[in-house]
């Protein structure tokens, strides 16, 4: 069964130091992948997603992931992190035909200090 | 409306009582899905609903677990008996159409405090 791991549960940066949250995945083909993030007292909003082609997506806000097949990963990254970037970020995986659910990872909760 | 709506945006309640969770999808969206988040934790699936299709309720916990959804429009999500372990932010969310390729919207969650 497909399955989404998020290594790292809590992660500090600086404000305006580069970030990168890791993700990987499990799943006999290409999933469709997401990236969704959670401020305190609220729902999840995407970010940003890879369904195929150029394996280098945009998203909102600032980010970027990228699509690594050969090391089934989707890591999310932004270049200088702002303080409301703050946040809980979770990594989902849609499949093909399998089931209509997306499986969330158990989330990476971001902290900025400035 | 513009987005997921879900009310109350916070229950409190005493342990026994039943509790009855709403969310309103984002318009022409036919796809709902609930969800359970506990405190520091990831998403838990619960239930969801295509259409007028049978909804898959693979994640609901127990039987005191149940939702209901009129045509594509409203859903309901009933907890019964509510214990301690209940306590949790459930997490609506809705697309356009089912499917592993569609992104979902999420409301803000009603946070359920069982005392």
């Amino acid at each position: 069964a497909q399955s989404v791991t998020q290594p790292d549960i809590h992660i500090t940066v600086s404000e305006g130091a580069s970030l990168e949250l890791r993700c990987n995945y499990s799943y006999g083909a290409t999933p469709y992948l997401f990236w969704y993030v959670q401020s305190p007292g609220q729902g999840l909003q995407l970010l940003l997603k890879y369904f195929s082609g150029d394996t280098l997506v945009q998203g909102i806000k600032g980010f970027e992931a990228e699509f690594k097949r050969s090391q089934s990963s989707f890591n999310l990254r932004k270049p200088s992190v702002h303080w409301s970037d703050a946040a809980e970020y979770f990594c989902a995986v849609g499949t093909k035909g399998d089931t209509d659910k997306l499986i969330f990872g158990t989330g990476t909760r971001l902290q900025v200090f400035p | 409306g513009a987005g997921v709506s879900q009310s109350p945006s916070n229950k409190v309640t005493e342990k026994g009582k039943d509790v009855e969770l709403r969310c309103d999808p984002i318009s022409g969206h036919t796809a709902l899905y609930w969800y359970r988040q506990r405190l520091g934790q990831g998403l838990e699936f619960l239930i969801y609903f295509q259409g007028n299709s049978a909804p898959d309720k693979s994640g609901l916990p127990s039987d005191r677990f149940s939702a209901e959804r009129t045509g594509e429009s409203v859903s309901t999500l009933t907890i019964q008996r509510t214990q301690q372990e209940d306590s949790a932010v459930y997490l609506c969310a809705s697309s356009l159409a089912a499917g592993g390729n569609q992104p979902q919207h999420f409301g803000d969650g009603t946070r359920l405090s069982i005392l």
